[in-house]
């Protein structure tokens, strides 16, 4: 079955980095976009940021475009997302998900998700 | 960037009853050529993940109830949950991929038993 586990996640400084992973397992994780999307507390959802499957195109938000990178090491099954210059807006439960459908840019809806990573940016 | 607008914020409907959410986009989600609207609904319950209910504005996802029903085309979009049931108490979210991979969410509405 699907898995997708985040880890990584904790308390950081204004200012500090962090980096969070997502496992994946049960499906061919080089054959699938994946992308992350965080929840600030008590709040919705935010689309963060966007791998193509081989890597080769990544996207991200706004609100961390400069900030936040996103990658993968398909031959780990891992999804990365590289945080720096952490504000504390970015406090927030972050999700990996995938992509429902394989190798079609295009069709971005995501049919499995992970429980997410909390990351707090406090001093 | 589209904007997702949804509607109300929460709502409260009684057992069995139907409960109606909207979903607004700042333009067409249609892409003409293949006549597919680039909408989903997401439902959350609490402490967990998000769950895809409905794809492409009306496909049901594999397992999922057939008392929800998306619909709508263009940029108004609704989901209906034609006989609640206690089980479907969470929020509910729309998201566009019309822009992908720059995507986006509705801020979601949440459904609770009157």
């Amino acid at each position: 079955q699907v898995q997708l586990v985040e880890s990584g996640g904790g308390v950081v400084q204004p200012g500090g980095s962090l980096r969070l992973s997502c496992a994946a397992s049960g499906f061919i994780f080089s054959n699938y976009g994946m992308t992350w999307v965080r929840q600030a507390p008590g709040k919705g959802l935010e689309w963060v940021a966007f791998i193509r499957n081989d890597g080769s195109n990544k996207y991200h938000a706004n609100s961390v475009k400069g900030r936040f990178t996103i990658s993968r090491d398909n031959s780990k099954n891992t999804l990365y997302l590289q945080m720096n210059s952490l504000r504390a807006e970015d406090t927030a439960v972050y999700h990996c998900a995938k992509v429902a459908v394989e190798g079609v840019p295009g069709d971005d809806y995501f049919d499995y998700w992970g429980q997410g990573s909390l990351v707090t940016v406090s001093s | 960037d589209i904007v997702m607008t949804q509607s109300p914020d929460s709502l409260a409907v009684s057992l069995g009853e139907r409960a109606t959410i909207k979903c607004k986009s700042s333009q067409s989600v249609l892409y003409n050529s293949n006549k597919k609207n680039y909408l989903a609904w997401y439902q959350q319950k609490p402490g967990q993940p998000p769950k895809l209910l409905i794809y492409w504005a009306s496909t049901r996802e594999s397992g999922v109830p057939d008392r929800f029903t998306g619909s709508g085309s263009g940029t108004d979009f609704t989901l209906t949950i034609s006989s609640l049931q206690a089980e479907d108490v969470a929020v509910y979210y729309c998201q566009q991929y019309y822009t992908t991979p720059s995507l986006s969410f509705g801020g979601g509405t949440k459904v609770e038993i009157k």
